[in-house]
């Protein structure tokens, strides 16, 4: 099985600041990789696909990149409107999620 | 407009088995798959696996081979999702998403999710 490492678990931002998430797959997995945003009591959101597209409709200061086992997942400035937990997806091999990075606002 | 809508909350003893729907509308339903993601309380998305609604083929995580069925009703646009020999740690909002038709690729639009609580 693939194996995806998220990092931080959590982190504090102030309003406005550049958010970096990232994660790391135990194997190469080419780009295809997602990322999700989940807010408290509701079902995951897709915000990015194939590691660096942005999902229709989703602003455009979230965005991905990355490829092979390392990737990156940034909010140019952070709103508070994005205080949710990220995760990220692989489906090169079915589809593993990562641990999820918790995004609270300083 | 797109929508999955699932079946209500279960509660179940340890050893059952549950059945949750997942009822399609808004698109071809046969032109996508579904996946299956359980929550635990507190704890993060795990993938359960992926049934194509345009042939019926399946990938189930390894940890729930044996355990776990999926299979698709196309006459309804429903699929289902058997979990059996359920166990405390089987406690999870459990939620379908629409997928790819011929291997999973992700999950664009999600069901409301369904609480299912195994205690005894």
């Amino acid at each position: 099985d693939i194996q995806m490492t998220q990092s931080p678990s959590s982190l504090s931002a102030s309003v406005g600041d550049r958010v970096t998430i990232t994660c790391q797959a135990s194997q190469d997995i080419s780009n295809y990789l997602n990322w999700y945003q989940q807010k408290p009591g509701k079902a995951p959101k897709l915000l990015i696909y194939d590691a660096s597209n942005l999902e229709t409709g989703v602003p455009s200061r979230f965005s991905g990149s990355g490829s092979g086992t390392d990737f990156t997942f940034t909010i140019s400035s952070l709103q508070p409107e994005d205080i949710a937990t990220y995760y990220c997806q692989q489906y090169d091999n079915l589809g593993t999620f990562g641990g999820g990075t918790k995004v609270e606002i300083k | 407009q797109v929508q999955l809508v699932q079946s209500g909350a279960e509660v179940k003893k340890p050893g059952a088995s549950v059945k949750v729907s997942c009822k399609a509308s808004g698109y071809t339903f046969t032109s996508y798959g579904i996946s299956w993601v359980r929550q635990a309380p507190g704890q993060g998305l795990e993938w359960m696996g992926w049934i194509s609604a345009y042939n019926g083929n399946t990938n189930y995580a390894q940890k729930l081979q044996g355990r776990v069925t999926m299979t698709t009703d196309t006459s309804t646009s429903t699929a289902y999702m058997e979990l059996r020999s359920l166990r405390s740690d089987d406690t999870a909002v459990y939620y379908c998403a629409r997928d790819g038709h011929t291997v999973t690729t992700g999950n664009d639009y999600w069901g409301q999710g369904t609480l299912v609580t195994v205690s005894s």
